[in-house]
């Protein structure tokens, strides 16, 4: 039972465009979510998070979406640059709880 | 302050061995987190320990795996008698205390294969 949907494994955008992540949830006990970013031969690292209480959080090129009615969150990088190649995991996960599901990752490529 | 440290960063088992997996925490870190990541899948969450209590095992299978975190050293993951299908990354991350979801840091991870 995948509770974390990201439905494109793999994106290609031009560097300098806006690259757009998508991702969906099932499970309406999740309150809050996070980004990770992951490198090869790497661990993931926390990219940007928002709570359920807010439909946008914004941190310098990077800037998450949250439509709770549809269960829908979806990472917006602009301008795209060739290090922000590797692989996006979006996660989830329950105020007060230290457990965070896992989609199966997006690998986004930009292209110099 | 070095990050999460797991060692070995490779590990080739043949079925039936054991597999020992260490993770060091980051210097102040006091819980420690494991997941898997099967081949063509996410992380998925194992358990989660603070110092000699484990918190959360939820995601943990029933048989053959087993977790630590001592008072003293590194936290273990322990697979007894491993199949094929335990071969897998699995990673690590820690927190300080009291601290929010995003600051779990994760560590390199361990890549396991089962021949």
């Amino acid at each position: 039972d995948q509770q974390v949907k990201q439905n494109s494994p793999s994106l290609s955008v031009q560097e300098g465009r806006i690259s757009i992540l998508n991702c969906d949830y099932t499970n309406s006990m999740f309150d809050y979510f996070l980004w990770y970013k992951k490198y090869p031969a790497e661990g993931p690292t926390f990219l940007i998070s928002i709570s359920s209480i807010k439909d946008k959080n914004e941190d310098g090129r990077f800037t998450v979406f949250l439509n709770k009615s549809a269960k829908h969150l979806s990472l917006h990088i602009v301008p795209s640059q060739p290090g922000d190649s590797a692989v996006y995991f979006c996660a989830a996960s329950r105020k007060g709880y230290q457990k965070v599901t896992f989609g199966i990752g997006t690998k986004l490529q930009v292209i110099p | 302050n070095a990050g999460v440290m797991q060692n070995p960063r490779h590990l080739v088992r043949r079925r039936g061995q054991e597999a020992r997996l260490r993770c060091s925490p980051m210097k102040g870190h006091s819980h420690v987190y494991w997941y898997r990541q099967l081949p063509e899948e996410g992380l998925k969450f194992m358990v989660y320990l603070q110092k000699e209590n484990i918190i959360d095992e939820s995601g943990m299978p029933k048989e053959r795996f087993s977790a630590e975190f001592p008072k003293e050293g590194p936290s273990i993951l322990r697979i007894q008698q491993v199949v094929r299908g335990d071969s897998a990354a699995y990673f690590c991350a820690s927190s300080p205390p009291g601290a929010d979801l995003y600051e779990q840091y994760f560590g390199p991870g361990t890549r396991l294969t089962v021949t």
